[in-house]
């Protein structure tokens, strides 16, 4: 199985502020990499597919990067409504593993 | 506007089944791949089972292989997992996720979920 392993585990940042968030994968996955967001007793939702693709709906702060087994996913402007968990998930083979997450909240 | 609507869940003692349902709306269900997807309490969330637009490709995580059978209605736009010989570690809220129509799994649409407690 492929593993999945998110850095920070939990960052503080204000709002304004550029985020950065990494997820190594175990071995090479090319671009099938997708990114998600989590509130607090919610489901999951879409932010990034592929990589580096916005699902619609998705404020344009968001972006995604990478291939291979290093991927970063950034928010050039953090805004109230950003501090959530993020995960990351390989979409190259079954199991469909996500990284552990990262807990964005607020200094 | 894409629905997904899971029922089912409970409370449940360890080596008892239960069947999940997912009802889904506002889209051609049968063009999409479907998953279910677990968290645990203070957990990430955990992929489970995937399943083809006709049923003719499932796969499962290895946890649950043996014990969990997914599968779906097109003609109810419904999508279920059965669960059988539960464990307190499947203890979480399971999600139906609407997944890709073609090529690489992205889950664009989730339900609110539906817990399942495995506890004597």
């Amino acid at each position: 199985d492929i593993q999945m392993t998110q850095s920070p585990s939990s960052l503080s940042a204000s709002v304004g502020d550029r985020v950065t968030i990494t997820c190594r994968a175990s071995q090479g996955i090319s671009s099938y990499l997708n990114w998600y967001q989590q509130k607090p007793g919610k489901a999951p939702t879409l932010l990034i597919y592929g990589a580096s693709n916005l699902q619609s709906g998705v404020p344009s702060r968001f972006s995604g990067r990478g291939s291979g087994t290093d991927f970063t996913l950034t928010i050039s402007s953090l805004q109230p409504e950003d501090f959530a968990i993020y995960y990351c998930q390989e979409s190259s083979k079954v199991p469909l593993t996500f990284g552990g997450g990262t807990k964005v909240d607020i200094k | 506007e894409v629905q997904l609507v899971e029922s089912g869940g409970g409370l449940v003692q360890p080596g008892g089944s239960l069947r999940l349902s997912c009802a889904a709306s506002g889209f051609t269900f049968s063009t999409y791949w479907m998953s279910w997807v677990r968290q645990a309490p203070g957990k990430g969330p955990e992929w489970v089972a995937n399943i083809q637009q006709h049923g003719s490709e499932i796969y499962y995580l290895d946890s649950v292989k043996g014990r969990f059978t997914i599968s779906r209605d097109n003609a109810k736009s419904s999508l279920f997992l059965q669960m059988n010989s539960l464990r307190a570690e499947d203890t979480a809220v399971y999600y139906c996720a609407r997944d890709k129509e073609a090529g690489a799994t992205k889950l664009d649409s989730w339900g609110q979920g539906t817990l399942v407690t495995v506890s004597s």
